[in-house]
């Protein structure tokens, strides 16, 4: 079974610019998260999607973050524009539906660098 | 925020020691997981605890999920070199929407 893929895997930007992010869920699975997580510290949650619906994204900083799953499979994170602080791994994750005992798979993420 | 204390932050041992990290939360979860993520590659589940008390293990690790619910225990027997990497808990309360709370991390080092 294929996991979850994300890509670029590396990416360096020069501040203001902006960048975007792509992932593609295992085969199935309608709930999909991207987290944020920076050097020392654990993942932090920036949006919770089920199938193409919005579950949350209270942590997303909207002013510059989107991110968005049209068709239900596929996602996309975009920052515009970046801020050296944004400078983190950024990981995509996906779990079956429901409320048994599913846990989610991680993609090897993407390392974001703004300079 | 909902914070969830993990300790120690890092660990020097030798090949073939036993290791013992934890965590404890504020608040009670009915959940406790614990992955391992290696660098460049995104975190792993190693074992998941359901039940107040459960202990679980996975080859030469073992946790459980703390009777109050407001811990959990990570220990790994007889260490070898591919155990090397950082450990991360994570809980999960009853009314979450199904998302985690995650710890800061507990880094793993083998002295040669």
């Amino acid at each position: 079974e294929a996991g979850v893929a994300q890509s670029p895997r590396y990416k360096i930007i020069e501040k203001r610019q902006s960048v975007a992010f792509w992932c593609n869920p295992i085969s199935g699975h309608a709930t999909l998260y991207w987290y944020q997580q920076i050097l020392g510290q654990g993942p932090k949650l920036l949006i919770q999607f089920q199938n193409n619906g919005v579950v949350d994204d209270s942590q997303l900083p909207k002013d510059r973050f989107s991110a968005e799953r049209l068709k239900g499979v596929d996602s996309t994170l975009k920052i515009q524009p970046a801020k050296l602080e944004d400078s983190a791994v950024y990981l995509c994750a996906s779990r079956l539906p429901g409320r048994g005992r599913t846990e989610a798979f991680f993609g090897q993420g993407t390392r974001l660098t703004v300079v | 925020g909902q914070q969830l204390n993990q300790s120690p932050q890092s660990m020097f041992i030798q090949e073939g020691e036993d290791v013992s990290m934890n965590c404890t939360s504020s608040s009670i979860f009915n959940t406790w997981l614990w992955y391992k993520q290696d660098p460049g590659e995104g975190p792993v589940l190693l074992i998941a605890l359901y039940k107040a008390g459960e202990l679980t293990s996975n080859g030469r690790l073992t946790a459980q999920f703390g009777i109050t619910r407001k811990d959990s225990f990570l220990n790994i027997s007889a260490s070898i070199p591919s155990d090397v990497g950082i450990y991360f808990c994570a809980g999960r309360a009853l009314d979450s929407n199904y998302q985690l709370i995650w710890g800061a991390g507990t880094k793993l080092i083998i002295k040669p």
